[in-house]
């Protein structure tokens, strides 16, 4: 069974909407994060959360807003889309705190933006 | 500025040798060292990592050599096979902190066969 689920696999939107990307963790963790991933820059940092709270944003734009409803979600809202937001969103997740350092990551959410 | 830098940006070996990624950084605080492979339309995958204590970490056929003076680590793959063509990322975190991770933008590894 897949420990950390990302909804959908795939997502296609028009410029100007908003999207919400799904994340959920079933390996226990405190610690969850948003990771970007284009064909234009590496992975790239965006999030991190510890015990359902907000600990490191390193996006620019407000248009980007996680939200954790429990424990294991983490979940990725993002408004006013445009095509530059095109990428590969994965979400990870650690044991955190003095558990662990590693991070695990989802399947990841590829999002295309006309 | 990239705080994670790699080299080659791609790499072709043949079947059986040993492969050299590179890694170096800037941030003398950073205290742990992972090293992710991704194949094509898959997430990143942990495979191995160290932390600075230590200059070497061992996993089968996988080894990290790390030069804490230098900045520098290298990702040594001994009888490379077809299957570990992949591509290859350096990271590294901030000790502390929200523990985000900063990636390099990547080693394309191809081992022929």
């Amino acid at each position: 069974d897949p420990k950390i689920i990302q909804k959908p696999k795939y997502l296609v939107a028009v410029t100007g909407s908003e999207k919400i990307l799904i994340c959920e963790q079933y390996l226990g963790h405190n610690a969850m994060y948003w990771y970007r991933q284009s064909a234009k820059k590496p992975l790239e940092f965006m999030f991190s959360y510890s015990y359902q709270k907000l600990m490191d944003n390193q996006t620019a734009s407000s248009r980007f807003q996680p939200q954790s409803s429990k424990k294991n979600h983490l979940d990725l809202q993002i408004t006013a889309l445009k095509p530059d937001d095109s990428a590969t969103y994965f979400c990870a997740s650690s044991q955190g705190g003095t558990g662990g350092d590693e991070q695990y990551f989802g399947p990841g959410t590829r999002l295309t933006v006309l | 500025q990239q705080q994670v830098r790699q080299s080659p940006q791609s790499l072709t070996v043949w079947e059986g040798e040993t492969a050299i990624l590179n890694c170096s950084y800037e941030d003398s605080t950073f205290d742990y060292f992972p090293w992710y492979w991704q194949f094509p339309r898959e997430s990143p995958a942990l495979l191995i990592a160290i932390r600075p204590v230590s200059n070497k970490k061992e996993d089968g056929r996988f080894t990290i050599f790390f030069n804490k003076r230098e900045k520098k680590l290298s990702l040594h793959i001994t009888d490379s096979q077809p299957g570990d063509s992949a591509t290859y990322f350096c990271a590294a975190k901030n000790q502390g902190g929200s523990a985000k991770l900063i990636f390099g933008e990547g080693t394309k590894l191809t081992v022929s066969s």
